[in-house]
């Protein structure tokens, strides 16, 4: 079945990049998305990717995908202290009505 | 726009007692989900309603669990009776169509 794989902490100094990676099953993914998870609240879309796509830059994050290794990263450039969340990688596809999957999430530490 | 709306965002009961979640999505979302969080946990889908039919529920575990959404909008999701393994949150989202989860603050269950 689907599955989403990423590790589960990153810790980096203030002003560094960060780069969180994953790993997914389902090659007929459609989209592949980052959500972001700050305490006590629910998941926000921070960017997403087509499937046709290999990168994609929105001011400081960038999204890089490669397919043939089902293998997608995101890049926080200038990683700031507001940035420390949980960022969960997930893919969204076709099979029997659409479904998004979730990674476990990544902790990220951002240390000032 | 008034984002996804979920109540009650707290509650604690003792096992084998009942316990019902609402939701109420972005108005004129078509698709509602509900997903559970399990600390530690990347979100798992349990249910997702397209306007008032079900389009996948493989998820449930139906012995305890049941959820609908009444005229295609609200949305109530029970548990009877609750286990000790039912402690988590409760996320509901909505979405216009394939893409974007639009998630509200959720619902942490405490099961003692």
């Amino acid at each position: 079945g689907e599955d989403v794989e990423q590790s589960l902490f990153l810790s980096v100094r203030e002003g560094d990049s960060s780069v969180i990676n994953c790993t997914y099953t389902d090659s007929s993914s459609t989209y592949l998305y980052w959500y972001k998870q700050e305490p006590g609240a629910g998941l926000q879309l921070l960017t997403y990717i087509f499937s046709n796509m290999d990168m994609k830059q929105d001011q400081r994050l960038t999204v890089l995908l490669n397919k043939k290794d089902k293998h997608l990263s995101l890049r926080i450039a200038d990683t700031q202290t507001g940035d420390s969340a949980i960022y969960f990688c997930a893919e969204g596809g076709h099979t029997g009505g659409f479904k998004t999957i979730f990674g476990a999430g990544t902790r990220l530490f951002v240390k000032a | 726009e008034a984002g996804v709306a979920q109540s009650p965002r707290y509650k604690i009961i003792e096992k084998r007692q009942s316990v019902a979640f609402w939701c109420n999505p972005i108005s004129g979302h078509a698709t509602l989900y509900w997903y559970q969080q399990i600390l530690g946990q990347g979100p798992k889908l349990l249910i997702q309603f397209q306007n008032n039919g079900v389009v996948d529920d493989s998820q449930l575990p139906k012995d305890r669990f049941s959820a609908e959404r009444l005229k295609g909008v609200d949305s109530t999701l029970k548990i009877q009776p609750a286990k000790l393994e039912d402690s988590a949150v409760y996320l509901c989202a909505s979405s216009l169509a394939a893409g974007e989860l639009f998630f509200g603050e959720g619902s942490r269950l405490t099961v003692l």
